[in-house]
């Protein structure tokens, strides 16, 4: 069946450090979400990408997709400690499942 | 105020007892969908449903069974067969054709 892989599992950073987070999926998608999960939360959604080669900015997160449709990354740059919790990635496919990967759990060092 | 609520936020119960978590929204969403999140891991489909009295198995549906007899509600039963329920239970929804999902703020599920 279809999966989501995403790494890193965790990263520490210095606060002020850039970090990034990478999703591959085994089969071409329709489009991919990202959301972020605080600590003790529920995962909230960022953005969505459809195009391909498509790239996204949010402030100081930047997202991208694929040419080929099955791969994404969400960059941030100069971390705060508001950054702070785990980022998933989420492919949909042509039947309406909505998978997620494992996530990135990002530390932020003070 | 539109959103999707779960209840209980904490829920104890007894090896071998069946238990059902509920999944409410307000937002006219079509689709409905069960995660189950273990610590350290992602979130993993149980069941999802496009459309009322219509539901597919997810990656992990054993042990579990869910309804959609109203468009508004998708509850989800942890049944005894589930070998090892312990979990943070996530209901979401969206629109069939996908935007974003909203997430509820989860059912934490405790069998001892």
């Amino acid at each position: 069946g279809q999966q989501v892989m995403q790494i890193p599992q965790y990263q520490h950073v210095q606060e002020g450090e850039d970090f990034t987070t990478y999703c591959n999926s085994s089969t071409t998608l329709s489009n991919i979400q990202w959301y972020k999960q605080r600590p003790g939360g529920h995962p909230v959604f960022l953005i969505q990408l459809v195009k391909s080669g498509e790239v996204k900015k949010q402030k100081r997160l930047t997202f991208q997709f694929g040419e080929a449709k099955k791969n994404s990354s969400l960059h941030i740059t100069a971390t705060q400690t508001t950054d702070v919790g785990t980022y998933f990635c989420a492919g949909q496919s042509n039947t309406g499942k909505l998978i997620f990967g494992q996530g990135t759990t990002l530390q932020v060092k003070p | 105020d539109g959103g999707i609520t779960q209840s209980p936020k904490y829920l104890f119960r007894k090896e071998g007892q069946n238990v059902t978590l509920s999944c409410e929204q307000n937002l006219n969403h079509d689709a409905m969908y069960w995660y189950r999140q273990d610590p350290g891991q992602g979130l993993r489909l149980i069941y999802y449903s496009q459309i009322v009295n219509d539901f597919q198995k997810g990656d992990i549906a054993e042990g579990y069974s869910v309804s959609r007899e109203k468009k508004e509600s998708f509850p989800l039963t942890v049944t005894s067969a589930q070998k090892n329920p312990t979990a943070f239970y996530l209901c979401a929804s969206s629109t069939t054709r996908v935007t974003e999902a909203f997430f509820g703020q989860g059912t934490r599920l405790t069998v001892v």
